[in-house]
């Protein structure tokens, strides 16, 4: 079956420090792949996808790139700040998979300090 | 452009009761999923309805049903509830059920089973 696997939290760093989530699945196929987060209180935002591989995707200073001989997505960002305090989800959607399901890492917590 | 609106946003409930979850997806998107998110277990797909339609279901008991009207809108179902389906339930619509639409979430309803 399908399953992704994520760095355990909680992710405590500094402003301005250098953030790192690792993020390895397991497919049939060649996945989509997405990093979604969440902000306390709310629903899920996407972050960034890749379809394929090689594909890197950006969005808010974060990056993460499809590498389909490790099967890994980690997700990245250079300089964080307080408000990039939150939990990170990074999923697959299967390549041929009809329709919208998604299936999701257990989520990383990060909390920035000033 | 209003975004995914899902009612109530809180819920307490007994043991045995059964329970009705609202969703009201963008307006166009005629793709809408459900998630339940728990400190457990994550975040696990339910079902996906487009065009009135149960296109995708995950595996939950038959006591969590869904349904999606005309107008795209969506409720959700469970029955005999119990205390393990405390939750925050989420909602998800998408323009399409293709696999490459992103996914638009609601701020979720939390269920508490008492």
């Amino acid at each position: 079956g399908n399953s992704v696997t994520q760095m355990e939290g909680p992710v405590t760093l500094s402003e301005e420090a250098f953030l790192t989530i690792n993020c390895t699945y397991t497919a049939t196929g060649y996945p989509s792949l997405f990093w979604y987060v969440q902000y306390p209180g709310e629903g899920l935002q996407l972050l960034l996808k890749a379809t394929k591989a090689d594909d890197k995707g950006s969005n808010k200073g974060f990056e993460a790139t499809y590498r389909k001989e490790t099967t890994s997505f980690h997700l990245e960002k250079g300089s964080v700040q307080v408000s990039d305090s939150a939990v990170y989800f990074c999923a697959l959607i299967p390549i041929k998979a009809a329709g919208n399901k998604l299936t999701f890492g257990g989520g990383t917590r990060v909390l920035v300090k000033p | 452009k209003a975004g995914v609106t899902q009612t109530p946003r809180y819920l307490i409930k007994t043991r045995g009761q059964q329970v009705t979850l609202s969703c009201s997806p963008i307006s166009g998107h005629r793709s809408v999923s459900w998630y339940q998110q728990t400190p457990g277990q994550g975040l696990q797909f339910l079902f996906e309805y487009f065009s009135e339609t149960q296109r995708n279901k995950g595996n939950f008991p038959g006591r969590f049903s869904g349904r999606q009207f005309s107008n795209s809108r969506s409720e959700m179902n469970v029955s005999t509830l119990e205390l393990g389906d405390s939750a925050l339930y989420l909602c998800a619509s998408s323009p399409t059920n293709s696999n490459n639409s992103p996914l638009h979430f609601g701020n979720g309803t939390r269920l508490t089973v008492t």
